[in-house]
């Protein structure tokens, strides 16, 4: 079972910090997604992986696949209070797409 | 294009009664999913759909049934629902599986007493 492990589980920063989420499994994957989902709604993909030592870019949001492509992070430059969610980071596996339990975050203005 | 759509959208259900909820999307995908979303436990798998008329088990698949009659549609059952079934629960579609991305529905909050 490829199994995907988040960390922290929960982040709560002031408004224009940095931060870093991690996304790791003992298992290789061919590709990680990256989703966010708000409260009362559901997920929303923000970025897909597919090569190891992939960086990805999108506005404040930096995106790193690994180089044996077993994990994933996330970097979060001068966050802002609209990036308050659920940070959820998915891969194929033994069903289409195997979720990670996310991690929680709050940006506090 | 509205997208994936998921009715209802809240329900409070008694313990053994029975209830569908219904998923519809509009984007010609052929693989469906439905998801429950509990505290601390992420997104689990329930059943999945590769095609009209297929159906597969997820990850936590007992105590549901699913129907996929037509493309577009996705039903999910409870034939006896269970306080342990309270849940949020989420409709997905996407092109293929793998890299592709997955497509989510707003959710149904469903509360068993």
């Amino acid at each position: 079972t490829q199994l995907l492990e988040q960390s922290p589980q929960f982040l709560s920063i002031q408004e224009g910090e940095n931060l870093t989420v991690y996304c790791n499994s003992s298992s290789v994957f061919s590709s990680l997604q990256w989703y966010r989902q708000e409260p009362g709604e559901g997920p929303v993909l923000l970025v897909t992986v597919v090569t190891g030592g992939e960086v990805k870019k999108l506005k404040r949001l930096t995106f790193q696949f690994g180089d044996a492509r077993k994990d994933s992070s996330l970097h979060i430059t001068a966050a802002q209070p609209g990036d308050t969610g659920l940070y959820l980071c998915a891969g194929p596996g033994n069903t289409p797409l195997v979720f990670g339990k996310g991690t929680r975050l709050s940006v506090i203005a | 294009n509205a997208g994936v759509t998921q009715t209802p959208k809240f329900r409070v259900l008694k313990t053994g009664q029975s209830m569908t909820l219904l998923c519809a999307q509009d984007m010609n995908h052929e693989y469906m999913y439905w998801y429950r979303q509990d505290p601390g436990m992420g997104l689990r798998l329930i059943h999945y759909s590769v095609g009209e008329g297929t159906t597969a088990k997820g990850e936590v698949p007992d105590g549901y049934n699913v129907s996929r009659l037509k493309k577009q549609n996705f039903l999910l059952g409870l034939e006896s629902a269970a306080p342990s079934q309270t849940s949020v629960y989420f409709c997905a579609s996407s092109r293929g599986r793998g890299a592709y991305e997955q497509y989510f529905g707003p959710g149904t909050r469903l509360t068993v007493t």
